[in-house]
């Protein structure tokens, strides 16, 4: 039973260009959490989302930023036109549908860097 | 607004020695409380967790205190090792919304 997998593990890319990036989650987990890390700092939350629905985009930025998962396939994590600030860690997370004791399982996560 | 406090930001423990690292929340809404492991350039690994109901629970090593009326919990990690260092993640869950809340983080070094 594969665990949460995400690709690539690192991206390079100069500013201004796009930066996508997969989270497939475990198997029978039908929600996916995106979390950005940045260097010596803690989780931030940026997207809940279902199959075809987000949840709660409260942590995602307004401009440049966007995620779906789809019926089919991996969820995607969208950054369009990507600054030096988006050079980050970003994990996904994923659960089965509400039950009374289960964490997350995270990915190990996909390292942005913007030249 | 964080919604659950972590402390010590760091921590430096003798091999041998008690490891503690403390949370608070204040939403009543929370009925879930784990607590990650990260090494450098990994993911979070669910370490161990505790509901509500319960005022401790070990594992190993590893326990968590609760103290559900001044809403804080806590990390012990006895006999703490040089392969312990990490960072670590307490964590709440809202029940109305299946979402959980990290604290900050506590990086833990372990001298040998």
């Amino acid at each position: 039973n594969a665990g949460v997998m995400q690709n690539p593990r690192h991206l390079v890319r100069r500013r201004g260009q796009e930066a996508r990036l997969r989270c497939s989650p475990m198997k029978g987990h039908s929600h996916v959490y995106w979390y950005r890390q940045l260097p010596e700092e803690g989780l931030k939350f940026m997207v809940y989302l279902q199959k075809e629905n987000i949840i709660d985009e409260s942590g995602m930025p307004k401009e440049r930023f966007s995620a779906e998962f789809p019926k089919e396939g991996p969820s995607i994590l969208r950054i369009q036109q990507v600054v030096r600030g988006d050079s980050a860690a970003y994990f996904c997370a994923s659960s089965p549908p509400r039950t009374a004791n289960y964490g997350y399982t995270f990915g190990s996560g996909t390292r942005l860097t913007v030249v | 607004q964080q919604q659950v406090k972590q402390s010590p930001q760091s921590l430096i423990v003798q091999k041998g020695g008690i490891s503690i690292i403390n949370c608070a929340y204040e939403n009543t809404a929370f009925d879930y409380f784990p607590w990650y492991q990260q090494f450098p350039g990994k993911g979070p690994a669910l370490l161990i967790a505790i509901r509500p109901d319960v005022s401790e629970k070990k594992e190993g090593r590893f326990t968590i205190s609760f103290n559900k009326s001044a809403k804080q919990f806590s990390l012990h990690i006895m006999d703490s090792q040089p392969g312990d260092s990490a960072t670590y993640f307490c964590a709440a869950r809202n029940v109305n919304f299946n979402k959980f809340y990290f604290g900050s983080g506590t990086k833990l070094n372990v001298k040998p």
